[in-house]
């Protein structure tokens, strides 16, 4: 396992319920990413935050809102999300935020809306 | 936006045989290319990666081999083992571009006892 922890890792809501996702690193990292998982696409960037400012919002609907109170923690807040929103959810850090800075993934969230 | 394609989508292999995962990408200024390993119910760990400035890398079983001129590179595992078994993902990207990884769809990698 690597030094970036998701909670929980399965979750599942119904469309009006309201959630939050939690991501946690250990590493001492500068940048964090949301990214979205689904079957037969390629891994789809959402957000991401360079010491705690966010600096990427790549189209994603409102009903997904992040949240990064300090270079250790991301939240991802989920509210009245749709059935084509399930798919597993994954964080990751890396040292500075820039798309040639290896980056690292935590276990991810697998969510279901129902 | 850069496109990245990878194949074969699976993979099956016997134990022992040597496996290649080939990825084609459409930006000739991309110079980052990491390989992910994703196991079930776990996220994509870094298996290796490399850089424009070299064409090789090793790490034990695992080497990949990067041609700029034909915008390809590969992943070439030898001696493989039931625990490669895995799905496994190229991705590319260029320096001062943004933030995204660009990622291939994945191969899923079966390996046979």
């Amino acid at each position: 396992e690597t030094g970036v922890t998701q909670t929980p890792r399965h979750l599942v809501m119904g469309m009006t319920n309201k959630k939050s996702l939690k991501c946690e690193q250990h590493l001492g990292h500068n940048a964090m990413y949301w990214y979205k998982q689904s079957a037969k696409k390629p891994l789809e960037l959402m957000f991401v935050y360079s010491l705690e400012e966010r600096v990427e919002n790549n189209s994603v609907p409102s009903r997904f809102s992040p949240e990064c109170p300090n270079s250790s923690h991301l939240f991802l807040h989920l509210h009245t999300l749709q059935p084509e929103d399930s798919a597993l959810y994954l964080c990751a850090s890396s040292q500075d935020a820039g798309s040639t800075d290896t980056q690292y993934f935590g276990p991810g969230t697998r969510l279901t809306v129902l | 936006g850069e496109n990245v394609e990878q194949h074969p989508s699976t993979l099956s292999v016997q134990e022992g045989d040597s496996a290649v995962i080939k990825c084609t990408y459409s930006d000739s200024a991309s110079n980052y290319f990491p390989w992910y390993k994703q196991e079930l119910g776990k996220g994509p760990q870094l298996i290796i990666d490399i850089r424009s400035n070299v064409g090789e890398k090793k790490d034990q079983r695992i080497a990949v081999t990067l041609n700029k001129t034909a915008k390809h590179f590969s992943l070439h595992i030898t001696e493989t083992q039931p625990e490669d078994s895995a799905v496994y993902f190229c991705a590319a990207s260029k320096s001062n571009s943004g933030y995204a990884l660009n990622f291939g769809k994945g191969t899923s990698l079966l390996v046979t006892p």
